[in-house]
């Protein structure tokens, strides 16, 4: 069974300064996909970033990108240029391309954002 | 657009009765997915369907959860009856289609059992 594991429970940034989260997994496929998302205060889920994993190009948001390493099983989330309402509970998750659509989540890292 | 609605926002309960959550998925998708968060066992997948037919349940813990999916806008996850154990934010996600990469979520149901 495919794990995501996310090591930091919690991080802090200055405004304005950049901060990347860690993210990992373990899983025996080829094909699968990456995701990236926020809850805020409000609990509501919001897909911030994602990435195929055949495709070698990390993917790019505004200010958010990922260093994908497939060989690696990491996929950090890097956000530039923090502001306030970065502040957030983070999520990875992984779903595969083959089996099922279930997304399986890392257990999120707090980003609290100082200003 | 809207997006994936839930109710209600908040539901507080005592423990034996029976608790409904409703999600309405965004219009189009065909695939729609039930997950629950808790403290301990962070985000976890409960149940989904694709075209209003449940594909893998194997998420749902126990008898007292249920799912069902009448129509392809409309979706109810059942607790009867509900334990204090089962007190989490429910959330409703919906894809365009069981493969379609990327699910978008509902705002959640905070659940509370005394």
């Amino acid at each position: 069974a495919q794990t995501v594991t996310q090591s930091q429970p919690e991080m802090s940034v200055q405004e304005a300064e950049t901060v990347t989260l860690s993210c990992t997994y373990d899983t025996s496929e080829s094909d699968y996909y990456l995701f990236w998302y926020k809850q805020p205060p409000s609990r509501q889920m919001i897909l911030v970033i994602r990435q195929e994993a055949y495709k070698q190009q990390n993917a790019t948001e505004n200010r958010f990108s990922v260093n994908f390493q497939k060989a690696a099983k990491s996929f950090s989330l890097k956000i530039s240029d923090s502001q306030l309402g970065d502040a957030a509970m983070y999520f990875c998750a992984y779903r595969s391309a083959e089996y099922g659509n279930k997304l399986v989540f890392g257990a999120g890292t707090i980003l609290r954002v100082k200003s | 657009d809207a997006g994936v609605i839930q109710s209600p926002r908040h539901e507080v309960t005592e423990m034996g009765q029976e608790v409904t959550l409703r999600c309405k998925p965004i219009s189009g998708h065909n695939s729609l997915f039930w997950y629950r968060q808790t403290m301990m066992r962070g985000l976890e997948l409960l149940i989904y369907f694709n075209n209003n037919v449940p594909i893998d349940d194997s998420g749902m813990p126990e008898d007292r959860f249920s799912a069902k999916m009448p129509n392809a806008s409309f979706s109810t996850l059942k607790i009867q009856p509900s334990e204090p154990r089962d007190s989490a934010v429910y959330f409703c996600a919906s894809s365009f289609s069981a493969y379609q990469e990327t699910q978008y979520f509902g705002p959640g149901t905070r659940l509370l059992v005394l």
